[in-house]
């Protein structure tokens, strides 16, 4: 089946810069690749996707690259912000399949 | 409110012992997803249905079993429960297989 690995396990930054959340998968024929925030004791929240036919795609501050020759995907987040904190999940469905294969997940500190 | 309700929103029971937990998807949308999320640990696949049908399943225990009604609500079935089913139980619905998830706010369990 599909396997997903997210890098980093944690991300501190301060406010203002940057972040970059770096995930890999491993099966080629994977074709959907969302980005979900998770706050606190809250659920999961869809911030942005990508479908394999799409190099980048980009919503305000919040941007996601795809390499499909590499098999890797990326979050950025640009003029980062404290209500950016949160745990980060990556994922990954191939066509065949039904269900999301999620990354272990980022935390992201935005330091004041 | 993402429109995807989960009750209970708490859980707390005792070893051997056996809950519901009960997911109403999103008005319209036909798929419903299963995951558990450990303490620090990513979202774990464990059973979707589609209209009714189950159409993939991952890491459930056999203990753990799941339906779709004709009114397209889910129940997830927990038995014998063991201190390490303590999680919270997200459920997500969408409108179809290739689309992203809407996640619940999710069921704590605690199994003491």
């Amino acid at each position: 089946g599909e396997n997903v690995e997210q890098h980093p396990s944690t991300l501190s930054v301060q406010e203002g810069d940057s972040a970059v959340i770096k995930c890999t998968y491993s099966d080629s024929a994977s074709n959907y690749f969302p980005w979900y925030k998770q706050e606190l004791g809250k659920r999961p929240q869809l911030i942005i996707d990508i479908r394999s036919n799409v190099g980048e795609k980009k919503d305000q501050r919040i941007a996601v690259t795809l390499n499909k020759t590499a098999k890797h995907f990326s979050l950025h987040i640009t003029e980062t912000q404290p209500e950016d904190s949160a745990v980060y999940f990556c994922a990954a469905r191939r066509g065949s399949a039904r269900q999301l294969t999620f990354g272990s997940g980022t935390q992201l500190t935005v330091l004041p | 409110d993402s429109g995807v309700t989960q009750t209970p929103k708490h859980l707390i029971t005792a070893t051997g012992q056996r809950v519901t937990l009960r997911c109403s998807p999103r008005s319209g949308d036909l798929s419903v997803y299963w995951y558990q999320q450990s303490l620090d640990q990513g979202l774990q696949f464990l059973i979707q249905y589609y209209n009714g049908e189950e159409r993939a399943k991952g890491n459930i225990l056999e203990r753990f079993s799941a339906q779709q009604f004709p009114d397209l609500h889910s129940e997830l079935n927990l038995s014998s429960l063991e201190l390490g089913d303590s999680a919270l139980y997200f459920c997500a619905s969408s409108v179809m297989e290739s689309y992203g998830y809407t996640f619940g706010s999710g069921t704590r369990l605690t199994v003491v």
